[in-house]
C-alpha cells in the first residue's frame, strides 16, 4: 500500500486552464503539505494543513488553492494556469507535535507542464 | 530565519570511492530536526535519516553515515564505497519551531561512475 499517493503523475495542460492534483495519505498523520520543486530542483513549501486547518500559506499566487476535506486528503487546485507554474508538485505528510516532528513522507510527485 | 546550505552543487566520483556531502544549517530554535532525503533519477523523495537537536550521536547505516556537530551547525553525510545506484540528488533539510515544514537546501547532485 502506498503511504502517500498523489494523482496524476503527469499533467500537461494549456495556459489558462484550471486543474487539480489530488493527494491522500494512509499513515494516520495529522499534517499534510504541498511542496513545489522548480526546474533547478529547489524544493519549497507552499501550504501546510494540520487536522484540516491551514497553518502555512507561503507567498503563493491566490490562483493556488488547497482543500483538505479530511485529515487524510489534501488537494491542490490551480486556476488560470501560467507557463511559470510548470514544476513538480509534491504532497507530503508527517506527524507534528510540540515534542516531536516525524519525518515527512512524500508522494511520487506530479510533473505539471503548462504549454 | 532558518536556512540550510549545501555548498556542493555537484560531485562526481568513481565507484568504490568514499564521498561526503556537506550540510550547514542556521536556526534560532533550540529544538529542531535535521533530515537527509535522496532523490534518484526516477524523481521520488526518499527519506534517509532524521536527527533531533539533542542527539549528537553519529549514526551509521550500512554504507551511510552521518556526522552531526552542533558546534559548527553541520550535519554531513558520508557514503562509503559508493555505488552507481547512489547516483542521485541529496537534500539536507531542517524543521523546527511550531510550523513543522521542511526547509530544504538546494541539493547536491552525486554522480557515481563505474
Amino acid at each position: 500500500d502506498t503511504a502517500v499517493s498523489q494523482t496524476p503523475k503527469y499533467l500537461v495542460t494549456q495556459m489558462g486552464n484550471d486543474k487539480s492534483i489530488k493527494c491522500e495519505q494512509n499513515l494516520g498523520h495529522d499534517t499534510m503539505y504541498w511542496y513545489k520543486q522548480d526546474s533547478k530542483k529547489f524544493l519549497k513549501i507552499m501550504f501546510s494543513y494540520n487536522n484540516k486547518e491551514l497553518i502555512i500559506n507561503e507567498t503563493v499566487p491566490n490562483r493556488f488553492s488547497p482543500k483538505s476535506p479530511d485529515k487524510a486528503h489534501l488537494n491542490l487546485h490551480i486556476n488560470s494556469l501560467e507557463l511559470g507554474d510548470s514544476a513538480v508538485y509534491f504532497c507530503a505528510s508527517s506527524q507534528r507535535g510540540v515534542q516531536v516532528n516525524t519525518e515527512a513522507f512524500f508522494g511520487q510527485g506530479t510533473r505539471l507542464t503548462v504549454v | 530565519a532558518q536556512k540550510v546550505t549545501q555548498a556542493q552543487t555537484e560531485i562526481s566520483v568513481v565507484e568504490k570511492e568514499d564521498v561526503t556531502l556537506d550540510c550547514v544549517y542556521e536556526t534560532r530554535d533550540t529544538t529542531y530536526y535535521l533530515f537527509w532525503y535522496k532523490q534518484p533519477p526516477s524523481g521520488e523523495l526518499v527519506f534517509l535519516i532524521r536527527r533531533n537537536s539533542f542527539d549528537e550521536q553519529n549514526e551509521i547505516s550500512g554504507r551511510y553515515s552521518w556526522n552531526f556537530q552542533k558546534s559548527t551547525s553541520s550535519f554531513n553525510f558520508t557514503i562509503t564505497a559508493s555505488q552507481v545506484v547512489d547516483s542521485a540528488v541529496y537534500f539536507c533539510a531542517l524543521t523546527g519551531g511550531s510550523q513543522g515544514n521542511l526547509i530544504f537546501g538546494k541539493g547536491t547532485k552525486l554522480s557515481v561512475k563505474p
